[in-house]
């Protein structure tokens, strides 16, 4: 298990609703990647942070806004949620901008009706 | 365009076989590769990677190939045994427009080991 958390595991919403999903990184990185893992997919760069601030940012719309706290921990905002943001919702820490080293959590499963 | 990607969506293997799992690439100015291996209900775990300058490299019981000229890399994993089974997925860094990496994944390989 890495010492990487996110909350909540599951989740449902009804479309136009807003969601926050929530990520802890493992102690020691300073660096969170947000991925969407769609049924059967393999997960597509949402967004990292990198000491509080928007690092890159992968081809998602802005509705997908995020957050990082001086304590490195992280949350993804989604507002005015599309059937299509149904996924599993990966956040990944990391030691500075080392991709290789990062390690990721057990996802939250979103499911929007 | 950014691809990663891999030839075969299933692998079905006997216990004790050895798995070659097999991935193509676009970027050629990836600096390495990482293979991740997903369970169900789990977010993917870092197996092994491999930089560019390297054809070969060799791990517990995992062997990951690059061939640079055709980018290809493989995954070979020896006595597959049952906790084998999982989803397989390479993955290559790549620019975003301002110019950080990001990860690209593939879509994976379902790996199944038979008993």
């Amino acid at each position: 298990e890495t010492g990487v958390t996110q909350s909540p595991t599951h989740l449902i919403k009804t479309r136009g609703q807003q969601v926050t999903l929530r990520c802890s990184s493992q102690s020691g990185h300073n660096t969170v990647s947000w991925y969407q893992q769609a049924l059967g997919q393999g997960p597509q760069f949402i967004f990292q942070y990198y000491r509080e601030e928007e690092n890159g940012r992968g081809n998602f719309p802005p509705r997908f806004s995020g957050l990082q706290f001086p304590n490195y921990s992280s949350e993804l905002n989604v507002n005015a949620l599309e059937l299509d943001d149904s996924a599993l919702y990966l956040c990944a820490s990391s030691r500075g901008l080392a991709l290789e080293t990062q390690y990721f959590g057990p996802g939250t499963r979103l499911l929007v009706l | 365009g950014e691809s990663v990607g891999l030839h075969l969506p299933t692998l079905s293997v006997q216990e004790g076989d050895n798995s070659i799992i097999n991935c193509a690439y676009s970027n050629s100015a990836s600096d390495y590769f990482i293979w991740y291996k997903q369970e169900s209900g789990k977010g993917p775990q870092f197996i092994i990677d491999i930089r560019s300058n390297m054809d070969k490299r060799q791990g517990q019981r995992v062997t990951v190939l690059l061939n640079k000229t055709v980018k290809h890399l493989s995954l070979q994993i020896a006595a597959t045994q049952p906790g084998d089974s999982a989803v397989y997925f390479c993955a290559a860094p790549h620019l975003t427009q301002g110019g950080s990496e990001k990860l690209v994944f593939g879509k994976g390989t379902k790996l199944t080991v038979n008993p």
